[in-house]
């Protein structure tokens, strides 16, 4: 069955780094990824979206890479801040009908 | 900017009570979804429309229903309410021209059943 992982342990990193995020997924063959940001108590916000012919795309702070051989993408946020902090999900075309299956999410803790 | 909104943020019901829930969007998406999300188990489809009348079961329908007589509005009908089914609501939308799946959320109803 199609199966999306992320890491369900929260990172927590220091302000400045670069905090690194996986998204592993089997038995799909996905066209394109996307990337969404949670707050607490709030809807998910679309961030990003790579397509399976592009290895990597950046917007501002953010770089997703998307490995399709691996069936893996990676989603980096770069001199990270304590705003950054939120619970991020990842996602994927499924069962045809513009339907989305999302992962559990990665909850990031950016300290000071 | 797309804008979903969602009929109420917090919501609270007795058992077996019949609650609806009511989404709203203003970008003319022919799509819409119904997600809960729970702890632990992410976001599970419980319902779509791709149009208005039109409806799909999602992932986990059980104890729900759906009503969509507006391209606007899409909403969520908890026939009996039940304890299991205290939960966060999230309602989406999409826009199948976009060729890309995004789907636009509104703030979510964390619904408590007592």
């Amino acid at each position: 069955s199609q199966k999306i992982e992320q890491n369900s342990e929260a990172l927590n990193i220091q302000e400045g780094k670069t905090a690194t995020l996986t998204c592993n997924y089997t038995n799909y063959s996905p066209a394109y990824l996307q990337w969404y940001r949670q707050d607490p108590g709030r809807g998910p916000v679309f961030l990003l979206l790579i397509r399976e012919n592009e290895k990597e795309k950046r917007k501002e702070r953010l770089k997703v890479t998307f490995d399709t051989t691996l069936k893996q993408s990676l989603f980096h946020i770069t001199a990270s801040q304590p705003a950054d902090s939120a619970t991020y999900l990842c996602a994927l075309a499924s069962g045809g009908g513009n339907k989305l299956t999302f992962g559990t999410g990665t909850q990031l803790k950016v300290e000071l | 900017d797309v804008k979903v909104t969602q009929s109420s943020r917090y919501l609270v019901k007795r058992t077996g009570e019949k609650v609806f829930l009511e989404c709203v969007q203003d970008m003319d998406h022919e799509n819409m979804f119904w997600y809960r999300q729970d702890p632990g188990l992410g976001l599970r489809l419980i319902y779509f429309s791709y149009d208005v009348k039109m409806k799909e079961k999602g992932d986990i329908p059980e104890g729900y229903s759906v009503s969509r007589e507006k391209k606007e509005r899409f909403s969520l009908i908890l026939e009996s309410a039940s304890t299991n089914q205290t939960s966060m609501y999230l309602c989406a939308s999409s826009a199948p021209v976009e060729l890309t799946d995004t789907q636009y959320f509104g703030p979510g109803t964390r619904l408590t059943v007592l």
